[in-house]
């Protein structure tokens, strides 16, 4: 079974340049989740997907950063404009449908550097 | 969403028992017990979880106290390879089913 996959891994911008970042999560799971994890610190959620409506995006900074899911499938999250506190790891996840406990399955992640 | 509390770094040594530890005094009783590990450079990914019982799996074994404010993780015979960041995360069975990380304990395995 193919993981989460997350492109580009890695990606280098000047402040307030735009970036966007692309998630193709694991097939059949209808839950995906963006988390930004900053260095030292666990991942924090940034937004939750059901299908391709918005289930929790109460941490995610609408002013700058903005995602969709097209189709219920491919999910991409944009920063516009950056800023230098957003360089961070941002990480991917999928969860299958069914019971609450279900793992969720994160991809390698999208490292961004603002400088 | 309940808290936890981990101590940020413990050792151990290769082919020895690790034992990490958390404590959620504020579980409720719908909050799953969640484990997660992050190895270097990668995302994280599920360990465990338990709701009340101790559970088995694989990689590891969760024993969790008889009044679930508390709960360990256990790898049976550490390898260099369980080097990693371990989160202990209390997940509600109602609602969103989000995970909250907190900081975790970061595992040196010492060959």
């Amino acid at each position: 079974e193919a993981g989460v996959a997350q492109s580009p891994r890695y990606k280098i911008i000047e402040k307030r340049q735009s970036v966007a970042f692309w998630c193709n999560p694991i097939s059949g799971h209808a839950t995906l989740y963006w988390y930004q994890q900053i260095l030292g610190q666990g991942p924090k959620l940034l937004i939750q997907f059901q299908n391709n409506g918005v289930v929790d995006d109460s941490q995610l900074p609408k002013d700058r950063f903005s995602a969709e899911r097209l189709k219920g499938v491919d999910s991409t999250l944009k920063i516009q404009p950056a800023k230098l506190e957003d360089s961070a790891v941002y990480l991917c996840a999928s969860r299958s449908p069914g019971q609450a406990y279900n793992e969720q399955f994160f991809g390698p992640g999208t490292r961004l550097t603002v400088l | 969403d309940a808290k936890t509390t981990q101590p940020n770094s413990m050792e151990s040594n290769e082919e020895e028992p690790v034992h990490l530890p958390c404590n959620h005094s504020t579980i409720s009783g719908t909050d799953y017990i969640h484990w997660y590990r992050q190895l270097p450079s990668q995302g994280p990914e599920y360990v465990i979880h338990g709701l009340t019982s101790n559970v088995n799996n694989r990689m590891a074994s969760l024993a969790i106290a008889e009044d679930r404010k508390s709960s360990t993780l256990i790898l049976h015979r550490a390898t260099l390879r369980d080097a990693a960041v371990y989160y202990c995360i209390l997940r509600d069975s109602r609602g969103a089913q989000k995970l909250v990380f907190g900081q975790g304990t970061r595992l040196t395995i010492n060959p």
